[in-house]
C-alpha cells in the first residue's frame, strides 16, 4: 500500500458543485500539505497543517478549505468549483527532519467543466 | 514559482550527461531540494543540499552555491527512464514547507 493515498485519482465535476479530495497517510508524519500543480507554474501551496488542531493558509487558499480529521487524514474541499480550479492536486507529508523532504500522494486530476 | 527559475525543456541523448540549472533569490534560507516527476505521477525526492558544494548519489549529483543562489542537477549515463520533469525546491516562508520551481522537462532520445 502507498504511504500517502489520495482519492479520487480523477474527477470531473461541474461548475458550482462542492467537491472533496481526500488524503490519508501511514507515514506517521504530523505535517501535511495540499498543493496544486499547473503547467508552467509548478507546485503551489494551498493549505498546510502541522498537527490535528493546526490549519494554515498557503499561497493560494482562496476558494478552498481543509479539514484535518486525524493525524493521518487531511481533506481538501472546493466549496463551489470553478473552471480555473482545474489542475493536478497533490497531498504531501513531511517529518520534523526536513532533510528528507516531502512524501507525495499519487495526485488527483480534477477537471471542472 | 516565487522567483525560482529553471529552463522549461531540455533534450539529451541516451548515455550522455546533462546539467539542469536552478537559480533563485537568496533570502537567508538554507538548502535546496531536487525532485523527479514522471508525467502524471507524484514528485519523488532526489537530493537535498544544505551546504555548498557537490553531493553525489550514483548517476545523479547536485551542486549548490548559496551565495550565488544557484544549484544544478547533473545526470550521467542518461537512460530513457530519466525522461521526466525535474523540480528544484527551496525551503518556504511558512516553516517546513517548500517552494517549487516550474520544473524542467527532460527528454532523453535514443
Amino acid at each position: 500500500d502507498a504511504d500517502v493515498t489520495q482519492t479520487p485519482r480523477n474527477r470531473i465535476t461541474k461548475t458550482g458543485k462542492r467537491i472533496m479530495l481526500e488524503c490519508s497517510q501511514t507515514k506517521g508524519h504530523d505535517r501535511m500539505y495540499w498543493y496544486r500543480q499547473d503547467p508552467g507554474l509548478g507546485l503551489r501551496l494551498i493549505y498546510y497543517s502541522f498537527d490535528v488542531k493546526d490549519i494554515n493558509k498557503g499561497e493560494i487558499s482562496d476558494g478552498y478549505s481543509v479539514s484535518r480529521q486525524a493525524q493521518a487524514k487531511f481533506s481538501l474541499s472546493l466549496e463551489s468549483a470553478i473552471p480555473n480550479q482545474t489542475a493536478l492536486y497533490f497531498c504531501a507529508t513531511s517529518d520534523l527532519d526536513r532533510d528528507y523532504g516531502y512524501t507525495f500522494g499519487s495526485g488527483t486530476r480534477l477537471t471542472v467543466v | 514559482g516565487q522567483n525560482i527559475d529553471q529552463p522549461t525543456e531540455m533534450t539529451a541523448t541516451e548515455g550522455a550527461i546533462v546539467q539542469i540549472n536552478c537559480t533563485y533569490q537568496t533570502s537567508g534560507f538554507n538548502g535546496l531540494f531536487w525532485y523527479q516527476q514522471h508525467a502524471g505521477e507524484a514528485p519523488t525526492f532526489l537530493s537535498y543540499n544544505v551546504l555548498d558544494g557537490l553531493e553525489e548519489k550514483g548517476r545523479f549529483s547536485s551542486f549548490l552555491s548559496r551565495s550565488k543562489g544557484y544549484s544544478y542537477l547533473l545526470l550521467k549515463e542518461l537512460q530513457m527512464k530519466d525522461s521526466a520533469s525535474y523540480l528544484c525546491a527551496r525551503p518556504g516562508d511558512y516553516g517546513q514547507n517548500f517552494v517549487f520551481g516550474p520544473g524542467t522537462r527532460l527528454s532523453v532520445l535514443p
